[in-house]
């Protein structure tokens, strides 16, 4: 498809599982982001991933986040022991210049 | 450190009538500033975007948008509005190298018929 895609769009899980969000950016775009909107928020930064450098992960929340990306495309956000607070709508970005192009999003509900 | 604010959470407006949304940023370089729509269901949809030379900046959908550096302002404005324009509504802010987007908390737009 010509736009970003992730999966799943829904995930329920129960607190202290792992969850894995995949992410599928535009081809050619060089850029990777993720971002996390909170019910009522605003989006909030989490990690941005550029080429072949190391990965800016200063907005991760805590030690339980990380996220990789394989071969400068697919991109896995991976939450470990998953908490309540965690339940978010988690949202992927490319861009090849300066306008972000964003998917559906995974709405990540952790009962 | 860098911040966007909406003071607007939601915001009521008749069918037809214009509509002015709110943003101002704290960003103590020349911003790159940016509106994004998010509809019900849907991802995000950038409608206007503001990196330098006109102030006034128009978008898709009828929107646009005027940066006024001594307010620290970039508001949202349509003249008139339609029932699809019903959405929520973010203003942002690139800050650093890496193009990471500062995000506002969004104002709800609901139309009256």
């Amino acid at each position: 498809g010509a736009g970003v895609s992730q999966s799943p769009s829904n995930k329920v899980t129960e607190k202290g599982k792992d969850v894995e969000l995949r992410c599928d950016p535009i081809s050619g775009h060089t850029a990777l982001y993720w971002y996390r909107q909170s019910l009522g928020q605003g989006l909030e930064f989490l990690i941005y991933f550029q080429g072949n450098s190391a990965p800016d992960k200063s907005g991760l929340p805590s030690d339980r986040f990380s996220a990789e990306r394989t071969g400068g495309s697919v991109s896995t956000l991976t939450i470990q022991r998953t908490q309540q607070e965690d339940s978010a709508v988690y949202l992927c970005a490319s861009s090849f210049t300066n306008e972000q192009f964003f998917g559906p999003g995974t709405r990540l509900t952790v009962l | 450190a860098q911040s966007v604010t909406q003071p607007d959470i939601h915001i009521t407006v008749s069918e037809g009538a214009s509509l002015e949304l709110r943003c101002n940023y704290s960003y103590g370089a020349t911003p790159y500033l940016f509106w994004y729509v998010q509809s019900p269901g849907q991802g995000l949809q950038l409608l206007l975007k503001y990196f330098s030379g006109d102030t006034l900046v128009q978008g898709i959908k009828g929107f646009e948008a005027e940066f006024k550096r001594s307010q620290s302002s970039f508001n949202l404005r349509k003249p008139s509005v339609h029932w699809s324009d019903a959405a929520e509504y973010f203003c942002a802010v690139v800050v650093g190298s890496n193009y990471q987007l500062i995000w506002g908390a969004g104002t709800k737009l609901i139309i009256k018929p």
